[in-house]
């Protein structure tokens, strides 16, 4: 079964300190991964992509993840945080079994930044 | 680009009485949508999949007469919660994608829904 796991509930970082958002997935075959970010009460926002190409992802807000096959790893990685950053991170997997480009979500990791 | 809107925001409703929530891709042409639903503080359940001018694929679970949902054109779908009870109380989030298989997902603002 294909499935998305996000070992933190919870990840604390100082402000201007890297941080990293942990994210390990299990698929049959190669797999397409996405980050969200979920502010309070709001949708998602899609963050980056990983579907081919270069490991490194770069996306939005100056986020980038790090696509790691032996490791089946996709961590979510920002060189230096800010306070706006504290929010609900998701990582997701398609569902490859599917073909209408159904997602499969971690648990969520709740990113808080402090001054 | 790649903007999803969802109306209403937020609505309150008695029991018993049946809520219909809008998801409008505004600048493309979407021809996936999907209906998910959030619990505070967890994750996101997909309800069900929808492609234009077809019948929605519902996931297991879901009950097909309570929640209906209507994809009528390429940039509109719409989730009828039928009937609604306290229950069904929730966080309803849509998305819409170009292509499905490969494209990404953008997702609306959500509508949070209250049944007194």
């Amino acid at each position: 079964a294909q499935s998305v796991a996000q070992p933190e509930d919870q990840v604390n970082v100082a402000e201007g300190n890297p941080l990293t958002v942990k994210c390990t997935y299990s698929v049959s075959g190669n797999p397409y991964l996405f980050w969200y970010v979920q502010y309070p009460n709001r949708g998602l926002q899609f963050l980056l992509k990983y579907i081919t190409g270069d490991n490194l992802v770069k996306g939005s807000y100056g986020f980038e993840a790090e696509f790691n096959k032996s490791q089946t790893s996709f961590h979510l990685k920002k060189p230096s945080a800010l306070v706006s950053d504290s929010a609900l991170y998701f990582c997701a997997v398609r569902d490859l079994s599917s073909n209408t480009g159904k997602l499969i979500f971690g648990q969520g990791t709740t990113l808080q930044v402090k001054p | 680009g790649a903007v999803v809107s969802q109306h209403p925001s937020w609505v309150i409703c008695k029991s018993g009485t049946s809520v219909k929530i809008e998801c409008r891709s505004l600048d493309f042409q979407a021809t996936t949508m999907f209906w998910y639903r959030q619990f505070p503080k967890q994750s996101l359940m997909l309800m069900a999949t929808s492609n234009e001018g077809s019948k929605a694929t519902y996931e297991q679970g879901v009950e097909k007469d309570k929640f209906l949902i209507n994809h009528a054109s390429l940039t509109l779908s719409t989730l009828t919660v039928t009937s609604a009870h306290p229950e069904d109380s929730s966080f309803y989030i849509c998305s819409a994608s170009l292509q499905g298989a490969r494209d990404t997902q953008y997702f609306g603002p959500g509508t949070r829904l209250t049944v007194l």
